[in-house]
Parts: C-alpha cells; structure tokens; sequence
C-alpha cells in the first residue's frame, strides 16, 4: 500500500537557519506524483509544489528547494534561510491509485516548523 | 478570488445532533473532495466527487453522508454526531484527478462533538 512518512514531528531553528523536512515513501506503482503542502497557523492547506515520478530534476522556488531521489524513495524539502513567516505543518503527499481508477492522495502524519526570531 | 469557501468555520454539537458542512469553490473544479484532519494523522479522505450528481466513498467514510447537487457545492453531512467524529474538516477541489492534479483546500471547519 502507499506510505508516506514524516519521521520528524516538529524542528525548531532560528531564523536564518537551514533546515530539511524529511519525506520518505513507499509505492508499487511506476508512475506516481508527489506532492507538499504547506499548512500556517491560519489553518488553510496551501500547495508548494508537485513532482511526478519521471522528473528527478531538483528544484529551487526562492529560499526553498526540492530533492527527488528515485533511488532511496525521498523526496527532501529545504527551507533557506528560515523567516519566522515559514512557521507551520508541512505535508508531503503521495498519489494513490484505487481500485475504480481513481487517483487519490495519501499524505504524511506533516512537519511542525516552529521558526525563532 | 474566493477558491475554496468552507461554511461554518467553528461548530460544537451534542452528541445525536446532525449537521451539515457546505463547500463551495468558484474555480469550475469537476473534483471535490472531504477530509478530517485529526492529530497525529495527517489528512484521510471520507467521500470525494468526479462531476456533478456523483459521490465516492474514501477511506474513512462511515457516519457521514455528502451530496453534490450542483457542480460548485459539495456537502458534507452528519447524521447523528458522536464524539470520535470530532476533527477538523477540510474540504478540497481540483480540475483533474486528485492524484495527480493540484488540489486547493478550503480553510478548514473545526467540529467539536460532546
């Protein structure tokens, strides 16, 4: 069955630090998407980006960045120079498709980032 | 520049009490969906949507009932509360296949059942 797991339940840095928000997933599928979604104090689920299985390309958006490894099935998420604005639960989410054909999304347990001034 | 718009945003109910969650999205989306949010568990669908006049079960579908009578509106229901379904309710939308498509979310209702 698909699996994503969010092994780290909560990272706190300062601001400026680094950090990485681990994914790690399992599928049986060739063909999959991945996703992470960003979740602030406000509540709302708001989309970060979305990489399917073919594209390993790393990808940078400003201070954060992206890491799909096929190979140890993880697909890492980097914040730059963290701001206090990056506070939040991240989720990392794996397509799941069911028996009648469709597609659905399986997400991680997600990320607390707590960012100190 | 609406998206998503979940009604109520905060509700608390006896137990027995029904109710019902509305969701409405102004992005003519064909895909709806429902989740509840709990601790510890990331998100789990209960029912979801591919077009107007049709409804799915997901994973965790047992207590509640949906509807989508127009393609905008999808509604969630409880028919008779009990404290286990008290969660956070999110409901989403997307234009293809929530596998595969970018799926917005609404803000969230928060559900308390006593």
């Amino acid at each position: 069955a698909q699996k994503v797991t969010q092994a780290q339940t909560e990272i706190s840095v300062v601001e400026k630090e680094d950090v990485t928000l681990d994914c790690v997933y399992e599928t049986r599928d060739t063909t999959y998407y991945l996703f992470w979604y960003k979740q602030p104090p406000s509540g709302e689920l708001v989309f970060l980006i979305r990489r399917n299985s073919f594209d390993e390309q790393n990808e940078i958006s400003g201070r954060y960045s992206w890491n799909f490894q096929k190979s140890t099935s993880s697909f890492n998420f980097t914040i730059t120079a963290s701001q206090v604005v990056d506070s939040a639960v991240y989720f990392c989410a794996l397509s799941d498709i069911l028996q009648t054909g469709f597609q659905k999304l399986v997400f991680g347990t997600g990320t607390r980032l707590l960012v100190s001034p | 520049n609406a998206g998503v718009t979940q009604t109520p945003k905060f509700r608390v109910l006896k137990t027995g009490q029904s109710m019902t969650l509305l969701c409405a999205q102004d992005m003519n989306h064909e895909y709806m969906y429902w989740y509840r949010q709990d601790p510890g568990m990331g998100l789990r669908l209960i029912h979801y949507s591919v077009g107007e006049g049709t409804t799915a079960k997901g994973e965790v579908p047992d207590g509640y009932n949906v509807s989508r009578l127009k393609k905008q509106n999808f509604l969630l229901g409880l028919e008779s509360a009990a404290p286990s379904q008290t969660s956070v309710y999110f409901c989403a939308s997307s234009m293809t296949s929530g596998g595969r498509d970018i799926q917005y979310f609404g803000a969230g209702t928060r559900l308390s059942v006593l």
